[in-house]
């Protein structure tokens, strides 16, 4: 089937270690910010968001981290498991239901 | 499901014809969105809908694209006269008022 980002930056990362995927936002005006998750032949899968009055937030397995200062977006997945395996975007967003605007992705390899 | 639902998974049509892709959002959300997503490449926005304010139409790439929301719920994505470079995966995503947006499983439409 089709894949998703075939040409991608990819991270490999041994299953059990923590994965960090990174992403820089463009506009400094954002205040909204989402992770999604992409597996191939499905639609994006939402992880985690955060707003910019935070710089972290924690949910299962992952962590979202915002420095606004260098608009850097980070997530952080703990004990990376074969079905971490996916695309990662980031998104960005303006005061509310603005179109979100979506980073190119990262493609994260588990090693078994 | 409560999730958001489109139809068909996979269209095949033949240069020059119409098509019509179909979404249904999460039941409550008042934003539904429109993405297309090529082959190697992130999502690109095609067109908002909020409430019943006027649609942002700001990413449809030519007239030949066209979207309705009927009753705030059910959304309809026409393409005219399909061109071999409209093919790619069309996602739907529709939000609260504030909040993720929720993808569906998107819809593989291939223009041959």
């Amino acid at each position: 089937g089709e894949s998703v980002g075939l040409h991608l930056p990819t991270l490999s990362v041994q299953e059990g270690d923590n994965s960090i995927i990174n992403c820089a936002y463009s506009n400094s005006a954002s205040d909204y910010f989402i992770w999604y998750k992409q597996e191939s032949g499905k639609g994006p899968q939402f992880i985690i968001d955060i707003r910019s009055n935070m710089d972290k937030r924690q949910g299962q397995r992952v962590t979202v981290l915002l420095n606004k200062t260098v608009k850097h977006l980070s997530l952080q997945i703990a004990a990376t498991q074969p079905g971490d395996s996916a695309v990662y975007f980031c998104a960005e967003d303006t005061s509310g239901n603005t179109p979100l605007v979506f980073g190119k992705g990262t493609r994260l390899s588990v090693i078994a | 499901g409560a999730g958001v639902s489109q139809s068909p998974s996979n269209k095949v049509t033949e240069k020059g014809k119409d098509v019509e892709l179909r979404c249904d959002p999460i039941s409550g959300h008042t934003a539904l969105y429109w993405y297309r997503q090529s082959l190697g490449q992130g999502l690109e926005f095609l067109i908002y809908f909020q409430g019943n304010s006027a649609p942002d139409k700001s990413g449809l790439p030519s007239d030949r694209f066209s979207a309705e929301r009927t009753g705030g719920s059910v959304s309809t994505l026409t393409i005219q006269r399909t061109q071999q470079e409209d093919s790619a995966v069309y996602l739907c995503a529709s939000s609260l008022a504030a909040g993720g947006r929720y993808f569906g499983p998107g819809t593989r439409l291939t223009v041959t």
